[in-house]
């Protein structure tokens, strides 16, 4: 089974900061990453999949990359609507698995 | 539009069973595999089970075999979680969800289900 560590666990940032999240898989998993936004009472929403591709609509400060056991989320320049709870899940084998998620929180 | 209408949660007696049901619209239901995913409250989310598009293909997160069974009825555009010996760590928020690949990444979620197991 795949454990994902992601990290940090919490952030705390202003407007217009960069903020780059880490998350560290326990076994190689060529690109098969994701990248999920979920607000506070709202389902999660998916911003990046395959490691580093954008999904449509999802601003281009969000960029992601890593392959293998580690991959990195990127906030350009933090806008308010960001400040939320990141997740990485892993898309490469069953059981599929999250990491245990970073709050990004104003500074 | 895509929708997943999540229901069938509430509250049950640790031992006790629940039936979630996820109803999928503005999509071809029967073209996609489909996930369930839980959220402890405060808590990270938790993938549940998945099963493909035809129903032939199931897997299962340790901490379910054996309690829970995923299904689903492609006639009605439902997906299915039957959870049987319901324990305690179980209470969560339960999300269907699915995506282009049977692993995900899940494109599209619902807005869940709350399952409470308390005495």
């Amino acid at each position: 089974d795949i454990e994902m560590t992601q990290s940090p666990s919490s952030v705390s940032a202003s407007v217009g900061d960069r903020v780059t999240i880490t998350c560290r898989a326990s076994q190689g998993m060529s690109i098969w990453l994701a990248w999920y936004q979920q607000k506070a009472g709202k389902a999660p929403n998916l911003l990046i999949h395959s490691a580093s591709t954008l999904r449509s609509g999802v601003p281009s400060r969000f960029s992601g990359s890593g392959s293998g056991t580690d991959f990195t989320l990127t906030i350009s320049s933090l806008q308010p609507e960001d400040f939320a709870t990141y997740y990485c899940q892993q898309a490469n084998s069953f059981p599929l698995s999250f990491g245990q998620g970073t709050r990004l929180e104003i500074k | 539009e895509v929708q997943l209408l999540e229901s069938g949660g509430g509250l049950v007696q640790p031992g006790g069973s629940l039936r979630l049901s996820c109803v999928g619209s503005g999509f071809t239901f029967s073209s996609y595999a489909m996930s369930w995913v839980r959220q402890a409250p405060g808590k990270a989310l938790e993938w549940v089970s998945a099963i493909n598009n035809n129903g032939r293909d199931t897997y299962y997160a340790d901490y379910v075999k054996g309690r829970f069974t995923i299904s689903r009825d492609n006639s009605k555009n439902t997906l299915f979680l039957q959870m049987n010996s319901l324990r305690a760590d179980d209470t969560a928020l339960y999300y269907c969800a699915y995506g282009g690949q049977f692993q995900g990444p899940f494109d599209y979620w619902g807005q869940g289900t709350l399952v409470t197991v308390s005495s």
